[in-house]
């Protein structure tokens, strides 16, 4: 089956960017969408279809999907970002939805 | 407002049975594929089941083909999981979430409804 690759964690110090990246086997030819999750909190999506923003999601989320590697960037990054972030597609091959296993953001 | 409210969790022993309900408001149900994914205690988001807007097409993860049953009832706006011979890893907390296609994103989420599993 399908499988999506997210570092456990990443850190980054307020006003930096941060990106969190999601490798798949040829991602680049799928529609990888993002979701952020605070701590008790149901996932609120921040990325559709690779690099689009859902309407209340601050430009600086942004997405980019080639290769093996879908990128959530986020810029100027805020201490209200600290999240999981959570990547997922929809494999073709084996009609299954797929999360990645999900990154901690951290802000320093 | 648009809303997805779930319902029905709760403590189960293994091998018995639990039924989810999740009630939408604030849009046109009947035009939305809609799915279910789980979150064990600490862990990340798993994808369990998604039904299409008149119900002719169903997935499911593998681990839980055989004993779930996705459903809706479109005149009550609502979307249902049968959760049969139930398991401790099936312990977590149940979303229902809404997308417009296959492929799309899980534009609105519910709060979760906690299934536990034990004896």
């Amino acid at each position: 089956s399908y499988v999506l690759t997210q570092p456990p964690s990443v850190s980054v110090a307020p006003g930096k960017t941060a990106r969190i990246t999601c490798g798949g086997n040829n991602i680049g030819s799928k529609s990888v969408h993002w979701y952020q999750q605070k701590p008790g909190q149901a996932p609120v999506l921040v990325i559709y279809y690779d690099s689009d923003r859902p309407s209340g999601i601050p430009e600086r989320f942004s997405g980019s999907n080639s290769g093996n590697t879908a990128t959530l960037t986020i810029s100027r990054v805020e201490a209200g970002d600290e999240a999981d972030y959570y990547c997922q597609v929809w494999d073709s091959s084996s009609d299954l939805v797929v999360f990645g296993g999900g990154t901690k953001l951290t802000v320093l | 407002e648009v809303q997805l409210v779930e319902s029905g969790g709760g403590l189960v022993q293994p091998g018995g049975s639990l039924r989810l309900s999740c009630a939408a408001s604030g849009f046109t149900f009947s035009s939305y594929w809609m799915s279910w994914v789980r979150q064990a205690p600490g862990k990340g988001l798993e994808w369990v089941a998604n039904i299409k807007q008149d119900g002719s097409e169903k997935y499911y993860v593998d681990s839980v083909k055989g004993r779930f049953t996705i459903s809706r009832d479109n005149a009550k706006n609502s979307l249902y999981l049968q959760m049969n011979s139930l398991r401790a890893e099936d312990t977590a907390v149940y979303y229902c979430a809404r997308g417009t296609s296959l492929t799309s994103a899980f534009d609105i989420w519910g709060q979760g409804t906690m299934v536990t599993v034990s004896s």
